[in-house]
């Protein structure tokens, strides 16, 4: 079945880096249009980033534009958020979706559990 | 940049009731690119309802979806237990800015 599983969160200090990253299985990865969303403790959902299933088109939102990449490597059906100069209104649960199905303008049909990123000194 | 804004806040219900959930969109969202997730504490969300009213697999069918231009509604004809839960709204009308709303909590009464 189709599997989303997301890791690499933890503790990073204010200014800090960290990539996380999300395995697919159970799917032909690379034909699916791959996001991030995230969630502030007790907020709501943020759309982060999106990148189409063959890599060539990414879209950010504002809040992080210019500080998060989004790429992915098709041969290891894995995904990825470089996340650069991190701040306290990052911290949050990372969750890594999969479009419902193939093309582009699609919502998010499967979800992974998400993992937590926690930004202090 | 597309606003979505949901109401009422909360909603207090008990099971068997209707419930009736609203997202006003700052502009006008096509019908096929609006979406409804349901989130359980400490659960990923879950895709409900996208397209015009299409339901996701394995969604039941007292859960609906309607609505256009800039006014949609989620309906939940009789409330299960399980049913208790926070719902958002989505467009994904344009790229790069998908949006979602703050959220509608649904509260047992």
């Amino acid at each position: 079945q189709v599997q989303v599983v997301e890791s690499g969160g933890g503790v990073v200090q204010p200014g800090g880096s960290l990539r996380l990253s999300c395995a697919g299985s159970g799917f032909t990865f690379s034909s699916y249009s791959m996001h991030w969303v995230r969630q502030a403790p007790g907020k709501g959902l943020e759309w982060v980033a999106a990148i189409s299933g063959d890599g060539g088109d990414k879209f950010y939102g504002d809040s992080v534009k210019g500080r998060f990449t989004i790429s992915r490597d098709n041969s290891r059906n894995t995904l990825y958020l470089q996340m650069n100069s991190l701040s306290p209104e990052d911290a949050s649960v990372y969750y890594c979706a999969r479009a419902l199905t193939v093309g582009p303008g699609k919502p998010l049909g499967y979800w992974g559990l998400g993992t937590l990123v926690t930004v202090s000194s | 940049e597309i606003v979505l804004t949901q109401s009422p806040g909360t909603l207090s219900l008990s099971p068997g009731e209707r419930a009736t959930l609203s997202c006003r969109a700052s502009q006008t969202v096509s019908s096929t690119h609006l979406a409804w997730y349901q989130q359980k504490p400490g659960r990923a969300p879950r895709l409900l309802i996208y397209g015009e009213s299409s339901r996701a697999t394995g969604i039941p069918d007292r859960f609906s979806g309607s609505g256009s231009g800039t006014d949609f509604t989620l309906t939940i004809s009789r409330l299960e237990p399980e049913d208790f839960a926070v719902y958002y709204c989505q467009q994904y009308n344009t790229l790069p800015e998908w949006t979602f709303g703050q959220g509608t909590k649904v509260e047992i009464k």
